[in-house]
Parts: structure tokens; C-alpha cells; sequence
């Protein structure tokens, strides 16, 4: 599949922002997702974005898209402990067939 | 709606063996995909069906088969089981693109096998 690059491993303090980066190589993706994965558990869909979109909010959950960079993130703010998770972005421009980044290990510290 | 339903939820075979791996939804989807969790690899497309009688491979098919007799159920087949299908399986639906509308893929909570 299309490469979706992710940094491994995100470490900050609670009640700071968390920015996760995710870039891609697909300009074609039509579909973006954030997905969060807690130990031993499923994939929970946090958010998503169209590629028309450039920013969509839900609460404290901020996504920015990029299309000229090819690049998506999302930032949580007021980080909590019960964040502490793997996130994965997920693009597919299908509808059935999501391409996915490695994941993204957030770790929230008190 | 009990969503997407996976079982088993563990599994262990010996090299050789064969065995299905059960995914059932029940919000009348259109699109059923398998994909496999590996460590430090995120998930991968196995294969995927968008309707009842059509089935496609994805990314990484080799060793497995599917089917999708009915819209409800996709199972996965392994028919000898390796060292190298120890994964995370998960089974995910979506109703299908419809222009820009939201389209949610559904996962299962996943069956965790080891081949040994």
C-alpha cells in the first residue's frame, strides 16, 4: 500500500496539548481517520476529515490537514492520563480498504 | 446492534492446521474487510469484499481465503497455518461510500492467534 509514516512514540504531561503527526503519500486519499487503540482492546474511531476539509473540530480534538504537504495531525488538548494510547492515522480513498500508519504510542504522564 | 462480532477471541494451532475465523455484522453493510495487527507494522488489509459474492485481496492474501455468501458474515479461512500468521485478525464493515458522507469503518475486538 501507500506509505503513511507516523512518529512512534509521543510522551507529555498531563494537562498539556498532544500534537500527533501522520504524512502520507496518497493524494488521492478521500477519506482521513484517527483511530485510538488501548491495550488488549479494538480500534475506536476518534475523528475524520474529508480532503476537502483543512481543520474540523470535536471537542478537544482539533484535525488539521495539509494536502499541499500531504501531512495530518491531530492535537488533544488537555491531554489526560486516560489518553495514554496507540493512535493510528488511516486513509483510503475506497471506503473498504483503510491504508494505516504504524501507530503512534502516546504516553501521559501526571 | 451488536456491531461486528469476531470469534473466537483466541486461538492457538499447530503448523499445519487449518481453522475459520468468524466476522458477522449486523448493520446491513455493504463493505466487510479482514486485516491483520503485527508488532511495530500497524494493520494490514488481508481482504476485503464490497458485497455479498465479491471478494478481493488486499495487501498481504497469501495463505488465506474468504467468502461472503451472505451480506452478514465474512469468514477467513487459513487453510495451514504458519508461525508467520501469529497476529491480531480484525474484521471491520462500513455501509460504503455515498459521496461525501460519512463513512465510519466498524471494527470487531479482534481474535488473537499464535501458530506454533
Amino acid at each position: 500500500g501507500e506509505d503513511v509514516e507516523q512518529s512512534l512514540f509521543l510522551s507529555v504531561r498531563e494537562g498539556d496539548s498532544s500534537v500527533i503527526n501522520c504524512t502520507y503519500t496518497d493524494s488521492s486519499s478521500t477519506y482521513l481517520y484517527w483511530y485510538k487503540q488501548e491495550p488488549g482492546a479494538g480500534l475506536q474511531l476518534l475523528t475524520y476529515i474529508f480532503s476537502n476539509m483543512d481543520m474540523k473540530q470535536d471537542q478537544r480534538l482539533t484535525v488539521l490537514l495539509n494536502k499541499k504537504d500531504k501531512h495530518l495531525s491531530l492535537r488533544i488538548a488537555d491531554t489526560q492520563t486516560g489518553d495514554s494510547a496507540i493512535y493510528f492515522c488511516a486513509l483510503t480513498n475506497s471506503g473498504y480498504a483503510l491504508n494505516f500508519g504504524k501507530g503512534t504510542s502516546l504516553l501521559v504522564t501526571p | 446492534n451488536a456491531g461486528v462480532t469476531q470469534t473466537p477471541k483466541f486461538q492457538v494451532l499447530k503448523t499445519g492446521q487449518s481453522m475459520t475465523l468468524q466476522c458477522a455484522q449486523d448493520m446491513n453493510h455493504e463493505y466487510m474487510s479482514w486485516y491483520r495487527q503485527d508488532p511495530g507494522m500497524g494493520l494490514r488489509l488481508i481482504h476485503y469484499s464490497v458485497g455479498a459474492g465479491i471478494t478481493d485481496q488486499g495487501e498481504v492474501p497469501n495463505g488465506y481465503n474468504v467468502s461472503r455468501s451472505t451480506t452478514e458474515d465474512f469468514p477467513l479461512r487459513l487453510l495451514s497455518a504458519a508461525p508467520s500468521q501469529t497476529s491480531v485478525y480484525f474484521c471491520a464493515s462500513s455501509r460504503g461510500l455515498a459521496g461525501e458522507s460519512y463513512n465510519e469503518q466498524f471494527f470487531g475486538p479482534g481474535t488473537r492467534l499464535t501458530v506454533l
